[in-house]
């Protein structure tokens, strides 16, 4: 049972252009939401996160916005570029018990084209 | 080099052996994280360590997986009798542990081959 999903396993658009990688979740004890890009044979490289209390955090070309009456996520990335090609995973966790440990979706690839 | 390292960064073994896999967390950091990636999906917690402690080892799979981190700083994840179903990319991340909300810092991954 996935409790964070990205239903879109790739993503491909122009350079210049926006991105935008969507995430839902299924668990409401979700209080902390992180986007992690990932390249070939490396580990994944935190992007940006955002807490349950906002509803949108920016920083440089990434957004998130998390609309919790939807339980979804969205990242946005402009201006698209060539170097953020990669794949990029939404992760979650709850706070509660205090583990922090994150629930990953399955992630989609970005491709940016020249 | 301050960031989370891995060893090694790649193992190969036969069916029903023993493996280690080390993990160094970066300088400072009190939780430690390992989780599991297989091809297609995304990293699948497997324990987490608040100082020397395992706080959650609710993903390990089955017994025949164990961690410890005994001064609080490096871990290690012992597989035994290992399966070929274990192939996979074992990932390791730190975070600092004292804030309310703290991002979790990766280490490059050892890829575990089961033959």
């Amino acid at each position: 049972d996935q409790q964070v999903k990205q239903n879109s396993p790739s993503l491909s658009v122009q350079e210049g252009r926006i991105s935008i990688l969507n995430c839902d979740y299924t668990n409401s004890m979700f209080d902390y939401f992180l986007w992690y890009k990932k390249y070939p044979a490396e580990g994944p490289t935190f992007l940006i996160s955002i807490s349950s209390i906002k509803d949108k955090n920016e920083d440089g070309r990434f957004t998130v916005f998390l609309n919790k009456s939807a339980k979804h996520l969205s990242l946005h990335i402009v201006p698209s570029q060539p170097g953020d090609s990669a794949v990029y995973f939404c992760a979650a966790s709850a706070h509660q018990g205090g583990s922090e440990k994150l629930v990953f979706g399955k992630g989609t690839k970005l491709t940016v084209n020249p | 080099g301050a960031g989370v390292s891995q060893t090694p960064s790649n193992k190969v073994t036969e069916k029903g052996k023993y493996v280690e896999l080390r993990c160094d967390p970066i300088s400072g950091h009190t939780a430690l994280y390992w989780y599991r990636q297989s091809l297609g999906q995304g990293p699948e917690f497997l324990i987490y360590f608040q100082g020397t402690g395992a706080a959650d080892d609710s993903g390990l799979p089955n017994d025949r997986f164990f961690a410890v981190r005994p001064e609080g700083s490096v871990s290690t994840l012992k597989i035994q009798r290992t399966e070929r179903g274990d192939s996979a990319v074992y990932l390791c991340a730190s975070s600092p542990g004292f804030y309310q909300y703290n991002e979790q810092f990766f280490g490059p991954g050892t890829r575990l081959t089961v033959l």
